[in-house]
């Protein structure tokens, strides 16, 4: 069965970098663009960014433009995410997603000084 | 202010038949924008219900239906049941390669 299991959770200083993984199981994962969606506390879905694991080329929201990067690697059908430059309201549950319907179970990252 | 736009909160009594629907804040959603829906309750990731404006997720039973409603996308709820009493998302692609959820639809069953 198609699972996305992703790193657990971190917490990070205001101004550090942090990166989540997400194995993808279960199917080709060259086939499906994967997307990284963000839920701050008491608030609604953000999305942040997609990827083609097939080739590895992005697009992020223009918001987090410059701050997020994605990466695939194709071996371990993994694809991995790097926020930079964190601060407070970076706190967020990140989740990566299938297109079009599969999600991880979300990794909770913590900015506090 | 959200680029996309759905009802903040509806209410549906059990049994009942609701439609939550996913706007633009300037312009219209197509099939081109296609729209996607997910549920969520609290403390569990999204699952998605409906993708490609209309087509269900595995397992999603049919009483969830998608289309577009004039110039916005539409969820339709029929039969609603207790557990249906969660956040409904909406995400619509805006092209280029950019996605954008809406606000979120509280959805209370009475």
């Amino acid at each position: 069965q198609v699972q996305l299991v992703q790193s657990g959770a971190e917490v990070k200083r205001p101004g550090a970098s942090v990166k989540i993984s997400c194995k993808a199981s279960g199917y080709s994962f060259t086939n499906f663009y994967v997307h990284w969606v963000r839920q701050a506390p008491g608030q609604g879905l953000e999305w942040m960014g997609m990827i083609n694991p097939a080739g590895g080329s992005t697009t992020n929201a223009q918001r987090l433009q410059g701050r997020v990067t994605m990466t695939r690697d194709t071996s371990a059908s993994t694809v991995s995410m790097y926020l930079s430059n964190l601060g407070s309201d970076d706190t967020a549950v990140y989740y990566c997603a299938r297109t079009p319907d599969y999600w991880g179970q979300g990794t909770l990252v913590t900015v506090s000084s | 202010q959200n680029v996309v736009t759905q009802e903040p909160s509806l209410s549906v009594s059990r049994g009942g038949t609701v439609t939550l629907t996913c706007g633009l804040r300037s312009g219209s959603v197509s099939t081109d924008s296609y729209p996607a829906w997910y549920r969520q309750t609290p403390g569990q990731p999204p699952r998605t219900l409906i993708y490609n404006t209309n087509i269900r997720s595995s397992g999603v039973p049919d009483r969830f239906s998608g289309s577009i409603l004039g110039n916005r996308a539409a969820l339709t709820i029929t039969g609603a049941q207790a557990d249906d009493d969660c956040d409904y998302y909406c995400v619509l692609y805006m092209g280029g390669g950019i996605w954008m959820f809406g606000g979120g639809t509280r959805l209370t069953v009475l």
